[in-house]
């Protein structure tokens, strides 16, 4: 099956740093990806939606200035949480749509912990 | 944004006992799917259920939708011990949008 990787796969960071977490669909190309945030006990919530060569679009309440989102090609989305605090200590986890696939296929990363000091 | 509610909240039972799910959601949708999550972990998908399809299978797990009652249910037969884990569902509206999960259920399964 498809694989998506996320890089890195679990990251400490001091308050007020950023960071910068990868997606990469390994064998398959992806136009979209989409990037969610998992607090502990809690669901997936969906953040943005990354489109490859555009802008990516925000779910309400997701500040885009602070979570930074860039599509450059159609294998590699790229997530920096800016100016970190410790709230958004969290588990990042992004997943790919298969352009050649039937458009219902989406894989999911491994998952990011980030946690700020 | 969530798409809907997983019932219930905690489920805890026995080694070889069933174990029942259930998802309901708000909008008209495309798929289905439930994951599983262990702990700390990533998800790992466990079936797609389409819009115009009631049941399928797959191994120990049943799913189940109703489509007029915005509802779906996952039942784990005979269940084990490396069953326990958090159960989402999560639905997309049309292909290619994002899928949006439910708040999951979290399945002790003792031995």
């Amino acid at each position: 099956g498809a694989v998506v990787s996320q890089h890195p796969s679990w990251v400490i960071c001091k308050s007020g740093t950023s960071v910068k977490i990868e997606c990469r669909s390994l064998d398959f190309q992806a136009t979209t990806m989409f990037w969610y945030r998992q607090f502990p006990k809690q669901s997936l919530m969906l953040m943005a939606t990354s489109n490859e060569g555009s802008k990516a679009t925000y779910e309400q309440g997701v500040e885009k200035d602070k979570f930074l989102i860039n599509h450059a090609s159609l294998t590699l989305s790229t997530l920096t949480v800016t100016s970190a605090h410790p709230e958004d200590s969290s588990f990042y986890i992004c997943s790919a749509r298969d352009v050649g696939g039937l458009g219902n296929e989406q894989f999911f990363g491994p998952g990011t912990r980030l946690t700020v000091l | 944004s969530q798409q809907g509610e997983e019932d219930p909240q905690a489920l805890s039972i026995q080694e070889g006992e069933n174990a029942t799910m259930n998802c309901s959601y708000k909008t008209s949708i495309n798929n289905l799917q439930w994951y599983r999550q262990n702990s700390g972990r990533g998800l790992v998908h466990l079936i797609l259920i389409r819009s115009n399809e009631r049941e399928k299978h797959s191994g120990r797990l049943r799913v189940t939708l109703d489509t007029s009652k915005k509802s779906s249910s996952l039942l784990i037969t005979a269940s084990r011990a490396a069953d326990t884990a958090s159960y989402f569902c999560a639905t997309d509206y049309q292909a290619g949008t994002a899928l949006i999960f439910g708040k999951g259920t979290t399945l002790s399964v003792s031995s």
